[in-house]
């Protein structure tokens, strides 16, 4: 039983670097969200969806991407990275609105 | 102003010792989540709840609706109790209502 897996675990870029944050759940959930983690800031939400084909903004989107064309994957893109972008970033799914969320382990990304 | 706000912010313990972690919110919510996550670790959701109170082994969790708070009780605390303990909800109308929004957390430590 998987849950949410997000790959990869650690990575380092180099400043102006792309790279793509996968997530994946097999627990048929509609709900995805993407957030990073600064210290001491809590959770910020990047970006959610409510189903495939479906994406939204949260509260700290820019410089980030996101597609959902499967109900299991929920990628975040990072076109340009930049210093700022250094985080942890958790990928969650919850099945509806008014059931629990799930999270992955976490990837911590450093941008130098 | 953080919309969700946590009290305390660290808080020391005793092995055996009775803990409360409180949680005050501003808005109208349709669920309010307790999260937590050891240190370097991934997130582990605790409880989700919308009204009254949840028990779940050592772990207790209240809300309030009308004073817009919830508490999370440990009985009985133990040294693996310590983590980062994260409370966050979701909003009952509009478009926010699909978005999960968290505090800073509260650092537990319990000591032996």
């Amino acid at each position: 039983n998987a849950g949410v897996t997000q790959t990869p675990k650690f990575r380092i870029l180099k400043i102006g670097q792309s790279m793509t944050l996968q997530c994946a759940q097999d627990m048929n959930h509609n709900y995805m969200y993407w957030y990073r983690q600064d210290p001491g800031m809590g959770l910020k939400l990047i970006y959610y969806s409510v189903g495939a084909g479906i994406t939204d903004k949260g509260e700290v989107p820019n410089g980030y991407n996101v597609s959902r064309s499967t109900t299991e994957d929920f990628p975040l893109r990072l076109e340009l990275a930049a210093p700022s972008q250094t985080s942890v970033y958790f990928c969650a799914s919850s099945y509806s609105r008014t059931t629990e969320a799930f999270f992955g382990q976490g990837t911590r990304l450093t941008v130098v | 102003k953080n919309e969700v706000e946590q009290s305390p912010q660290n808080l020391t313990a005793q092995e055996g010792e009775f803990i409360t972690i409180n949680c005050s919110y501003s808005v109208g919510i349709s669920a309010l989540h307790w999260l937590q996550q050891h240190p370097g670790g991934g997130i582990v959701s605790l409880f989700m709840l919308s009204s009254g109170k949840k028990k779940h082994g050592r772990l207790i969790a209240t809300i309030n609706i009308q004073e817009k708070h919830s508490s999370l009780h440990i009985t009985a605390s133990h040294p693996r109790d310590s983590a980062v303990y994260i409370c966050g909800y979701r909003r009952n109308s509009g478009g926010s209502n699909y978005k999960l929004t968290f505090g800073k957390g509260t650092l537990l430590t319990v000591n032996p």
